[in-house]
């Protein structure tokens, strides 16, 4: 598997608590790329970057924010969570061939 | 429109019967195929791609997939369906939009199902 990591796996947190989804890989790509996913569901792409200082938002409009202050690292935020943040979150990087590596995902419930 | 399609949700194969997944696409240009397998509670696990060259691509795990240039296709096959080959498999294409061809456009998934 490729060296992609994303911390917390599990987290249940309370209405209007503010959380960071921690992404980071090891491959010095530029490319990256937040999606949610509910369970066997499809993708949804909500942010991505290209390069350090560079954040876009995804086709899905999404209530969270990210930041790109080094190449390796890729944190999204939600300022305040609420139940229908309720899903899971995929962090991805690109490769040289435009391959998409994955990390293990972050599974979020807000109570 | 750019798409792909994946038109079965589930398939159902019996262990040591070969198998296939169905994905259509639908870009401008040269396309970059992708398929990729979830297991349950996991990401997304990079099975094989197509960018160029011999129309039948090896991947991991004993899967491989056939690019098909008239029908606009890129089934993925495995000779024999194991029991742990089940899972969420999504099919992927490079968008070729200027501008937007760093992102890739995802199929809806088909969930495989392969029975004792």
């Amino acid at each position: 598997e490729a060296d992609i990591y994303q911390t917390p796996r599990y987290l249940v947190i309370g209405t209007g608590k503010k959380i960071t989804l921690e992404c980071s890989q090891t491959m010095g790509h530029d490319k990256m790329y937040w999606y949610q996913q509910d369970p066997g569901m499809e993708l949804h792409l909500i942010h991505y970057s290209y390069g350090v200082n560079s954040t876009e938002k995804g086709d899905l409009s999404s209530e969270s924010t990210v930041s790109r202050i080094r190449t390796e690292h890729f944190p999204l935020t939600l300022e305040s969570a609420r139940p229908s943040h309720t899903s899971q979150y995929l962090c991805a990087s690109m490769g040289h061939y435009y391959e998409q590596y994955f990390g293990p995902g972050t599974r979020l419930t807000v109570t | 429109a750019q798409s792909v399609a994946q038109p079965e949700d589930q398939v159902n194969v019996a262990e040591g019967n070969p198998l296939t997944v169905k994905c259509t696409y639908s870009v401008s240009g040269n396309p970059y195929l992708f398929w990729y397998v979830q297991y349950p509670n996991r990401g997304l696990q990079f099975l094989l791609k197509y960018i160029t060259g011999d129309n039948l691509v090896k991947g991991s795990y004993g899967f491989e997939a056939e690019f098909n240039k008239s029908q606009t296709s890129f089934h993925l096959k495995k000779p024999s369906a194991l029991v742990s080959d089940s899972a969420l498999y999504f099919c992927a294409v490079r968008d070729s939009n200027a501008g937007n061809n760093r992102k890739l456009i995802w199929g809806l998934g088909t969930s495989l199902a392969v029975n004792p």
